[in-house]
């Protein structure tokens, strides 16, 4: 049961452009979205995050919309550089229990 | 302050075999969780430590097993390989187990079972 889901495996996007990554998840108890970065060779690293409380997110050139109705949130990567190029994920938490719940990821490509 | 570390960064097994990683966690972090990564299913919950004590385990079949040690270090053990084990091992830790949304990742552990 993939309570996080990622529907994109791979999004390709010019650079200057917005890149966009979407992801929904099903778990209503979820209360706490995250989003990472991963290299190839390295581990995950955080990127940004939203409580359900509010709806938007922004640092630097990453905003997180969330939309709880829809049980939906994006990530808003403008303007998209190369150095951008990696696998995203998606992740959530909630209710007593702390782990976090990946979704499968989304490779994105950002061309020169 | 150093970050999370994981050893071995490679290793290569074959069927049968059982396996030990390591993940030693950022420094005054007490909670470790270990993760596993596939290219058909993204990143699986393992389980999750906290204070030498297993607080939280996911779907995964018993030749997974792990433990903490009181300086916190974590060790992953996997019996009897199979090819299916064949992934990207990563560890992860927080302040607390609370704190999971300030989770920091190590470089992981690349699994080959030939």
């Amino acid at each position: 049961d993939q309570q996080v889901k990622q529907n994109s495996p791979s999004l390709s996007v010019q650079e200057g452009r917005i890149s966009i990554l979407n992801c929904d998840y099903t778990n209503s108890m979820f209360d706490y979205f995250l989003w990472y970065k991963k290299y190839p060779a390295e581990g995950p690293t955080f990127l940004i995050s939203i409580s359900s409380i509010k709806d938007k997110n922004e640092d630097g050139r990453f905003t997180v919309f969330l939309n709880k109705s829809a049980k939906h949130l994006s990530l808003h990567i403008v303007p998209s550089q190369p150095g951008d190029s990696a696998v995203y994920f998606c992740a959530a938490r909630g209710g007593s229990n702390y782990k976090l719940t990946f979704g499968k990821g989304t490779l994105l490509t950002v061309n020169p | 302050k150093a970050g999370v570390t994981q050893t071995p960064r490679y290793l290569i097994k074959t069927r049968g075999q059982q396996v030990t990683l390591s993940c030693s966690p950022i420094s005054g972090h007490r909670s470790v969780s270990w993760y596993q990564q596939t290219p058909g299913q993204g990143l699986q919950f393992l389980f999750e430590y906290f204070s030498e004590t297993q607080r939280n385990k996911g779907n995964f079949p018993g030749r997974f097993s792990g433990r903490q040690f009181s300086n916190s270090r974590s060790e992953m053990n996997v019996s009897t390989l199979e090819l299916g084990d064949s992934a990207l091992y990563l560890c992860a830790s927080s302040l607390t187990a609370a704190s999971s949304y300030e989770q920091y990742f190590g470089p992981g552990t690349r699994l080959t079972v030939t």
